[in-house]
């Protein structure tokens, strides 16, 4: 167990709609990270808060968005939702924003668009 | 840009036996992290064993190591006395040292089995 934990496991929706999915970073972790992983893009980096702040963009779509709240739990909002927008979705926490501090990983959102 | 690459998609091996997955990737900077990640049919990312550039000392944790030839940049990962529960997916991982984007670079990863 990481200690990351990330709700819903699974989510069923249809194109168009509008999802979130939500994190709770480990205990004392104040960076939260967000990850797709997809089949023909494989596992790609979306975006990082720290402590409340956005600190890092990776490819998310403007269709994406995210915040980190004040108890420093995180949403991921998926809207205008497109068939390729299935993937299994991760969300990370490390301590702080420093590189050799690890990255734990929750066990991930699978969002499966009809 | 930072790029990881693992051209080999699949690879087998014999229970008991050992294994090399290869990566290689690509960077201008001289202080990064590389990783190596597990993914099991359970999901989960779980972290392997990591090795730091400036260290020359190869990463070993248990019966994992890392051949780390920073002139080649590349960065193997080797399991010994390979067991049925190594079956996974293995992502080879880059993250730069700077701190300002920390974000972990993932190669697509390859699908280990192991044969009883």
């Amino acid at each position: 167990d990481s200690g990351v934990t990330q709700t819903p496991k699974h989510l069923i929706t249809a194109t168009g709609q509008r999802v979130t999915l939500r994190c709770s970073p480990r205990s004392g972790d104040l960076s939260v990270y967000w990850y797709q992983q997809s089949l023909d893009q494989g596992l790609q980096f979306l975006i990082q808060y720290y402590n409340g702040e956005e600190r890092a963009k990776g490819n998310i779509l403007e269709r994406f968005s995210a915040q980190q709240f004040p108890d420093l739990h995180s949403e991921l909002n998926l809207s205008s939702l497109e068939l390729g927008d299935s993937a299994l979705y991760f969300c990370a926490s490390s301590v702080g924003t420093l590189s050799n501090q690890p990255q734990h990983f929750g066990d991930g959102t699978r969002l499966s668009i009809l | 840009a930072q790029t990881v690459t693992q051209s080999q998609p699949e690879m087998s091996v014999q229970e008991a036996e050992t294994v090399t997955l290869s990566c290689t990737y690509d960077t201008s900077e001289s202080d990064y992290y590389l990783f190596w990640y597990k993914q099991p049919p359970s999901r989960q990312m779980i972290l392997v064993i990591r090795q730091e550039a400036y260290k020359q000392q190869n990463a070993t944790e248990n019966r994992f190591s890392v051949n780390f030839q920073k002139a080649a940049k590349s960065f193997s990962l080797k399991i010994s006395d390979s067991q049925l529960g190594d079956a996974a997916m293995y992502f080879c991982a880059y993250r730069s040292g700077g701190g300002a984007n920390s974000k972990l670079t993932f190669g697509k990863g390859i699908t280990l089995s192991v044969r009883p």
